[in-house]
């Protein structure tokens, strides 16, 4: 199946520590990107890459680091895990250039609860 | 972060009726606008792009917009308990910011048999 996919779906873990999420499409999309959205269903971009190139870096906490290892594929590692990192994390692709670069595929999403 | 304010919700309406939802926004240099659904506990889905003022309609759905009055709207004609989910009101600018969203905070909208 063409999509976007990310794992884990689920991540539970404690305060102070690391984790990753992964992502990989398939559809041929040139750019890449995390959002987030916290418990009141907001939704926020952080990050977005164009083929490996970071081009969009919102006011994120350095603890945040994409990683983007070729055009399909965008990590996103956390280290010290904060209780208000609790949120779904959503991957999403789309093609860069025009009316294209905003129709964003997203993934199925990642819930991280830290406690 | 650029403002985008959507009607607060629970919108709740019964089946067969018209939904509207509504949508201003603060940035005056935005050029396209998107609706996205999303269904409880899923990710978004693109469900209305519009460019140009006025009105556009795909099926049963009808995107207006109004850039002198920063307004964007989704109606939803025939609503079905199958469009109970929120709507995202997402405009966005040309040139280097493609692909960067300013969501809106959502309506959830809940249709009733």
């Amino acid at each position: 199946d063409t999509a976007v996919s990310q794992t884990p779906k689920y991540l539970v873990t404690q305060m102070g520590n690391d984790k990753s999420i992964k992502c990989e499409q398939n559809l041929g999309h040139d750019t890449m990107y995390w959002y987030k959205q916290d418990s009141k269903k907001f939704l926020k971009i952080m990050f977005s890459y164009n083929n490996k190139e970071l081009i969009i870096n919102e006011t994120v906490p350095n603890r945040f680091s994409p990683k983007s290892p070729d055009k399909a594929h965008l990590n996103l590692h956390i280290n010290s895990l904060e209780l208000g990192d609790s949120a779904v994390y959503f991957c999403a692709s789309s093609h860069k250039g025009g009316s294209g670069a905003n129709v964003l595929t997203f993934g199925a999403g990642s819930r991280l609860t830290v406690l | 972060q650029k403002e985008v304010e959507q009607n607060s919700g629970p919108l709740s309406v019964p089946e067969g009726a018209i939904a509207s939802l509504n949508c201003t926004y603060s940035d005056r240099g935005s050029q396209s606008f998107f609706w996205y659904r999303q269904y409880s506990g899923k990710s978004p889905e693109l469900i209305m792009s519009i460019y140009s003022n006025g009105d556009k309609e795909d099926g049963r759905f009808t995107a207006q917009l109004n850039k002198a009055s920063q307004y964007v709207s989704l109606l939803i004609r025939d609503s079905q308990p199958s469009d109970s989910a929120t709507y995202l009101c997402a405009p966005s600018r040309r040139g280097s910011t493609l692909g960067r969203l300013y969501f809106g905070r959502g309506t959830q909208l809940t249709v009733w048999p």
